[in-house]
């Protein structure tokens, strides 16, 4: 089954603790990304990749790391997590970004809290 | 103003039709979408439309683009209380180089019995 899987589905941490939600698909996408969903906001993109090693920033990238060591995994990292990054992650991926038709296709996502 | 923008919520009855508006700022946008996210889950494609057209029925869903105007909407015919969710509009936008799919803020559908 064609799917984008999230790992953890719910986090609870403390300020400061590094931690990292992992993404996979499997679908050979070349395009990954992140966002990141507040009530009010809609979804704001963290970072991207278009491929492997190939990553950039989105419109809410502080505080976020990410890698595309591989085609279908691009973790998110929480170097020091900080309570204004409690929020709802969405990790999604399609075959190629920027070209007319995007289908993109979302994983479950991981809800995170930091105390 | 933002790139995609809709208004963040919407209340009907059920067996009523429920018209979500969404306008979007790049008029080079040639693909744009409905995305549908269920209570506790991630988005899922719901329909799309390319942009040479400007009406897209899908059973109780027709999507109509007005070109010119950069707007778009979303009528749900008979709407049931599945159909709640929070639907989000979503177009390809430019900037600088690079091209983004870039979604609105999502409009939360409440379906009253």
């Amino acid at each position: 089954e064609a799917q984008v899987t999230q790992n953890p589905r719910y986090l609870i941490t403390v300020t400061g603790k590094k931690l990292t939600v992992t993404c996979s698909q499997n679908m050979n996408h070349e395009y990954m990304s992140w966002y990141r969903q507040d009530p009010g906001l809609g979804l704001r993109q963290i970072y991207y990749s278009m491929n492997v090693e190939v990553t950039d920033k989105g419109d809410v990238p502080e505080g976020y790391k990410v890698s595309r060591k591989e085609k279908r995994n691009f973790p998110l990292i929480l170097e020091s997590p900080s309570p204004n990054q409690t929020s709802l992650y969405f990790c999604a991926s399609s075959l190629f970004s920027g070209r007319a038709k995007n289908i993109q296709y979302f994983g479950a996502g991981t809800r995170l809290s930091v105390l | 103003g933002e790139d995609v923008e809709q208004s963040l919520f919407l209340s009907v009855r059920e067996g009523d039709s429920s018209v979500i508006n969404c306008t979007y700022t790049d008029s080079s946008s040639t693909y744009l979408y409905w995305y549908k996210q269920e209570p506790g889950a991630g988005l899922q494609l719901l329909t799309y439309i390319f942009s040479n057209m400007d009406m897209k029925q899908d059973q109780r869903l027709t999507v109509l683009l007005n070109k010119k105007d950069k707007h778009l909407s979303l009528r749900i015919a008979d709407t049931q209380t599945g159909d709640s969710a929070i639907y989000f509009c979503a177009a390809v936008i430019s900037s600088g180089s690079a091209r983004q799919l870039t979604f609105g803020s999502g409009t939360q559908l409440t379906v009253l019995p």
